[in-house]
């Protein structure tokens, strides 16, 4: 089955104690992404990646960071965070199309961080 | 990135035809509308996509007039587990081959029996 798994699902930490959620993708996509949805500020975009070793921030990267070693792995580490972290992290793939059109971005089950 | 206006909310019931409206004055001749539906707690879903006229798929019809400063989602014949935030987006053609999605507020549909 095509999809994009994220662990943990859940997780509850506490300031500065660094973590890594991870995100996994079989559909062989180029492009993956981390998005942070919060209420009343929706959907917004941490870091994106075109390709393996290709990252780029998005509209909110403070306090994230990204790898992209493999084509199917995307993880974000939150070195150090902080209780303004704690949100719904959704990531994302899809594949590279010419010219963009068409493409549509798979999204993963979300993992809900809250940082105490 | 050209901005979109939907409606906050809309109710509906169980069997009727719904069309959310999503106004984007300033869409660009390269970008593309685009649908996302969204369950509680889970992550968006793609619904359709289209540049003019009409798309249809087994979800829903896509309808863009002329002008293309408005499109409309039409789900048929909805029904409870259609209650969900359906998010209208302008998809800018990067290029590269990948599309930046913006994610407003949404319209929150709740389908009642």
């Amino acid at each position: 089955e095509a999809q994009v798994t994220q662990n943990p699902r859940y997780l509850i930490t506490v300031t500065g104690k660094k973590l890594t959620v991870t995100c996994s993708q079989n559909m062989n996509h180029e492009y993956m992404s981390w998005y942070r949805q919060d209420p009343g500020l929706g959907l917004r975009q941490i870091y994106y990646s075109m390709n393996v070793e290709v990252t780029d921030k998005g509209d909110v990267p403070e306090g994230y960071k990204v790898s992209r070693k493999e084509k199917r792995n995307f993880p974000l580490i939150l070195e150090s965070p902080s209780p303004n972290q704690t949100s719904l992290y959704f990531c994302a793939s899809s594949r590279r199309v010419a010219g963009g059109i068409g493409s549509e971005q798979y999204f993963g089950p979300g993992t809900r961080l809250t940082v105490t | 990135l050209a901005k979109t206006t939907q409606p906050i909310s809309m109710d509906s019931y169980e069997g009727q035809e719904v069309n959310i409206t999503c106004s984007h004055n300033n869409i660009a001749t390269n970008d593309y509308i685009t649908w996302y539906q969204q369950f509680p707690s889970q992550g968006p879903r793609f619904i359709i996509q289209g540049y003019k006229t009409k798309v249809t798929n087994e979800v829903a019809s896509l309808f863009i007039p002329a002008d293309r400063k408005s499109s409309t989602l039409s789900l048929p014949r909805v029904s409870l587990s259609d209650t969900a935030v359906y998010y209208c987006l302008v998809v800018t053609d990067f290029s590269g081959g990948y599309n930046k999605l913006i994610f407003g507020a949404g319209t929150r549909l709740a389908v009642h029996p």
